[in-house]
């Protein structure tokens, strides 16, 4: 079972580069979210989507960028990569609430990204 | 905003040991979630509860949920090295709970 797959789990950027984080998942979930992981600060949601074709920012989505072509992907885009954005990032996916769901998220093993 | 509260920041204690964490907020949740996180990995969800008073247990884990739903708390007993994590709580809000709000986290080290 591969539940949440994220690539790549470790990149350095320079200042000013752009990339995209790749999630995908296997589960079949409505519902996707990428956060972000500092020191000391819990989790940050960034963005979310409740289905395919429908994204919305979350707490902290300056600077970032999201697409959901397909129930399986969610890519995170950085344009113009900043020091600040310095973190870890995960992708994170769970069913709808129906019936006996508890809402559990599941979660990818993480994108560790340094801006330099 | 919903903000939720997570005290201490940081706990180190001995193997054997019992110990409390709370999830405090001035705002009421629809449901309540903690989850535990290890090193380089993602967060794995322990418990889901959803009712003002609601106790539930798994295993040496006992957790709570306030009458009025604005707070939780996890206790340990006999605490283990594998119990070693960051224990994060998460409120879920809106009509779908489809939005976690989640604490800034409990990191727990026990030593043996």
């Amino acid at each position: 079972n591969a539940g949440v797959t994220q690539t790549p789990k470790f990149r350095i950027l320079k200042i000013g580069q752009s990339m995209t984080l790749q999630c995908t998942q296997d589960m079949n979930h409505n519902y996707m979210y990428w956060y972000r992981q500092d020191p000391g600060m819990g989790l940050k949601l960034i963005y979310y989507s409740v289905g395919a074709g429908i994204t919305d920012k979350g707490e902290v989505p300056n600077g970032y960028n999201v697409s959901r072509s397909t129930t399986e992907d969610f890519p995170l885009r950085l344009e113009l990569a900043a020091p600040s954005q310095t973190s870890v990032y995960f992708c994170a996916s769970r069913p709808g609430l129906a019936g006996m769901n508890t809402g559990e998220l599941f979660f990818g093993e993480g994108s560790r990204l340094t801006v330099l | 905003t919903q903000l939720l509260e997570q005290s201490p920041q940081f706990l180190s204690i001995q193997e054997g040991e019992n110990l409390t964490v709370y999830c405090n907020s001035s705002s009421v949740f629809s449901s309540l979630q903690w989850y535990r996180q290890e090193p380089g990995e993602g967060p794995v969800l322990l418990v889901t509860v959803v009712t003002g008073g609601e106790v539930k247990k798994l295993k040496r884990l006992t957790f709570q949920f306030g009458d009025a739903r604005k707070d939780s708390s996890l206790h340990i007993t006999a605490a283990q090295p594998g119990d070693t994590g960051l224990y994060l709580c998460a409120g879920g809000s809106g009509g779908s709970n489809y939005k976690l709000t989640f604490g800034k986290g409990t990191l727990l080290t026990v030593n043996p």
